[in-house]
């Protein structure tokens, strides 16, 4: 079975300054997808980053950059330049292989994100 | 091009009562997941659609259901509500299997009195 652990429940960050959050993964499977969501106060949670499993580049997205690395299963996600709008939770999940006819996620328990002036 | 849409927004029923929800993917796409989300359990899985079929199912008890139609919309049915079904329900869509990117909805917030 696939699980996500995140293991900061909160996370505080200066105005201008980088953060990584932290995501680790457990799964048998040797193709997979990794996402980060975010999700303000209002509730909906919008996609971040993706990386899959046999990216050889670690994704990038804006602000937003994702640190794969496949032998310690872990997925963080690195934030540079924090902004006080991205003071939200953060959500790491994990897609079954691709072909595997599912598109369900296993997200972790989230992070909250604090972005302080 | 519209995001997905979630009606209603909120909800509030009693024990007992039943409850509808309905998630609009966007355009195109075909397939849609459902989640709970609670400040104990987290985002937890309940179903996903593709082309009207159910392709998966979380571990909930029969009085949550689902169905898709030929327009790809969804609605989602808790019977017999409880306390704890209290949560944000989330939809989410994606064109079809093995496209990585899941968009969800604003979620409807259902309160069980």
């Amino acid at each position: 079975a696939q699980k996500i652990t995140q293991t900061q429940p909160g996370m505080f960050v200066q105005e201008k300054e980088a953060v990584t959050l932290d995501c680790t993964y457990d799964t048998s499977d040797q193709s997979y997808g990794l996402f980060w969501y975010k999700q303000p106060s209002s509730g909906e949670m919008i996609f971040l980053i993706y990386q899959g499993s046999y990216d050889e580049q670690n994704a990038t997205e804006g602000r937003y950059s994702l640190n794969f690395q496949k032998a310690r299963k872990s997925a963080n996600l690195v934030i540079s330049a924090s902004q006080l709008g991205d003071s939200a939770m953060y959500f790491c999940a994990m897609r079954p292989p691709h072909g595997g006819g599912s598109e369900k996620l296993v997200f972790g328990k989230g992070t909250k994100l604090t972005v302080n002036p | 091009k519209a995001g997905v849409t979630q009606t209603p927004r909120y909800l509030i029923k009693t024990r007992g009562q039943q409850v509808t929800l309905s998630c609009s993917p966007i355009s195109g796409h075909r397939s849609v997941s459902w989640y709970q989300q609670t400040p104990g359990q987290g985002l937890q899985f309940l179903f996903e659609y593709f082309s009207e079929t159910q392709r998966n199912k979380g571990n909930f008890p029969g009085r949550f259901s689902g169905r898709q139609f030929s327009n790809s919309r969804s609605e989602m049915n808790v019977s017999t509500l409880e306390l704890g079904d209290s949560a944000l329900y989330l939809c989410a869509s994606s064109l079809a299997a093995g496209f990585h990117e899941q968009f969800f909805g604003p979620g409807t917030r259902l309160t069980v009195l």
